[in-house]
């Protein structure tokens, strides 16, 4: 099955400061990558995925990079805030008809006012 | 109001009795899938379901038994099987063909 791995754990950057996550992914037949932002105590919500057809895609101050080749993808945040702050997960749709998602083990985000 | 609503928020479970998590969805999504959260381990897939009378074991399927007799409603009994119980439980629902993922508020089980 697909397996996801997710780095770092933790990242603290300054406010203002970029953070990137990356993600490496097993299964080559992967072709959707979401990203999920979970507040403390709340529900992941969707903030932004690719397929597999397109490198890169932007919405505002996030952005997802794909590289099928290499099989790992990434989100940047640029000019971070305080509200930022958050455990991200990243996620791979499997091969398998049920297309189920296979997540990383989040990254826990700190923006330091 | 569309969504997946998950209930109770909080569950206290004593050992050796079964518990039932309730989630339900008015999204008119077919697939449905209970994931579990604990600390630093991301989300694990306990169970998912494509289509009513009909589902499928994920990862960490021992100790859970889950039914899909209505496509709107998806319940998750944790057995006294299940040895380490203590945890977030999150549903979510997704539409055929397409695979974003809407999650409910979620449900933590805390073995007393």
């Amino acid at each position: 099955g697909e397996n996801v791995e997710q780095h770092p754990s933790t990242l603290s950057v300054q406010e203002g400061d970029s953070a990137v996550i990356k993600c490496t992914y097993s299964d080559s037949a992967s072709n959707y990558f979401p990203w999920y932002k979970q507040e403390l105590g709340k529900r992941p919500q969707l903030i932004i995925d690719i397929r597999s057809n397109v490198g890169e895609k932007k919405d505002q101050r996030i952005a997802v990079t794909l590289n099928k080749t290499a099989k790992h993808f990434s989100l940047h945040i640029t000019e971070t805030q305080p509200e930022d702050s958050a455990v991200y997960f990243c996620a791979a749709a499997g091969s398998g008809s049920a297309r189920q998602l296979t997540f990383g083990s989040g990254t826990q985000l700190t923006v330091l006012p | 109001d569309g969504g997946i609503t998950q209930s109770p928020k909080y569950l206290f479970r004593k050992e050796g009795q079964n518990v039932t998590l309730s989630c339900e969805q008015n999204l008119n999504h077919d697939a449905m899938y209970w994931y579990r959260q604990d600390p630093g381990q991301g989300l694990r897939l306990i169970y998912y379901s494509q289509i009513v009378n009909d589902f499928q074991k994920g990862d960490i399927a021992e100790g859970y038994s889950v039914s899909r007799e209505k496509k709107e409603s998806f319940p998750l009994t944790v057995t006294s099987a299940q040895k380490n119980p203590t945890a977030f439980y999150l549903c979510a629902s997704t539409k055929a063909g397409v695979t974003e993922a809407f999650f409910g508020q979620g449900t933590r089980l805390t073995v007393v």
